[in-house]
């Protein structure tokens, strides 16, 4: 099966420097990338995603990245807010059985520091 | 739009007993629905895939006759906890695909805070 595996597991930056969260998958068929965020106790929100047909893509502050040769993703937030403290998870999806199959990553908590 | 929600929120049992959770889509219809469990500080494990009108799929080491899952409609689906122990006290979320939709991006309930005594 697919095996995502994410870095760093915890994160500090100052407010107003970038973060980088990067992941790594396994299985090539993988062909979405969402990320999620979730502040404690609540429910994870899709923050940003991107497709195996592209190769970054950019929201306002969150840009993502992809190189599927090298099955490498990243998620970058610039000039951090403290509003942007959170846990993020990234994750892989196939086609499995007629739905998209997920697999998280272990999560990255980031707090960013006024 | 695109809005999931679970109930109970937050449920204490005693051991032994069972716990009946629902996922609803709120505003779209869901032929998939997905049942994940997460500990505390931990990521989200996909136990189950859950089938409008069929048999639910479970996850590797994910026992179906203890998770019991049911999908009677397009915008519900129900999990429950069979004989609880403590060992499953856990936060479990659900998520649902819009089956209208043109992306696969799955939406998240709320989840359930289960605490088993």
């Amino acid at each position: 099966g697919e095996n995502v595996e994410q870095h760093p597991s915890t994160l500090s930056v100052q407010e107003g420097d970038s973060a980088v969260i990067k992941c790594t998958y396994s299985d090539s068929a993988s062909n979405y990338f969402p990320w999620y965020k979730q502040e404690l106790g609540k429910r994870p929100q899709l923050i940003i995603d991107i497709r195996s047909n592209v190769g970054e893509k950019k929201d306002q502050r969150i840009a993502v990245t992809l190189n599927k040769t090298a099955k490498h993703f990243s998620l970058h937030i610039t000039e951090t807010q403290p509003e942007d403290s959170a846990v993020y998870f990234c994750a892989a999806s196939k086609r499995s059985g007629g739905y998209q199959k997920v697999t998280f990553g272990i999560g990255t908590k980031l707090q960013v520091i006024p | 739009g695109a809005v999931v929600s679970q109930h109970p929120s937050w449920v204490i049992c005693k051991s032994g007993t069972s716990v009946k959770i629902e996922c609803r889509s709120l505003d779209f219809q869901a032929t998939t629905m997905f049942w994940y469990r997460q500990f505390p500080k931990q990521s989200l494990m996909l136990m189950a895939t859950s089938n409008e009108g069929s048999k639910a799929t479970y996850e590797q080491g994910v026992e179906k006759d203890k998770f019991l899952i049911n999908h009677a409609s397009l915008t519900l689906s129900t999990l429950t906890v069979t004989s609880a122990h403590p060992e499953d006290s856990s936060f479990y979320i659900c998520s649902a695909r819009d089956r209208a939709g043109t992306t696969d991006t799955q939406y998240f309930g709320p989840g359930t805070r289960l605490t088993v005594l």
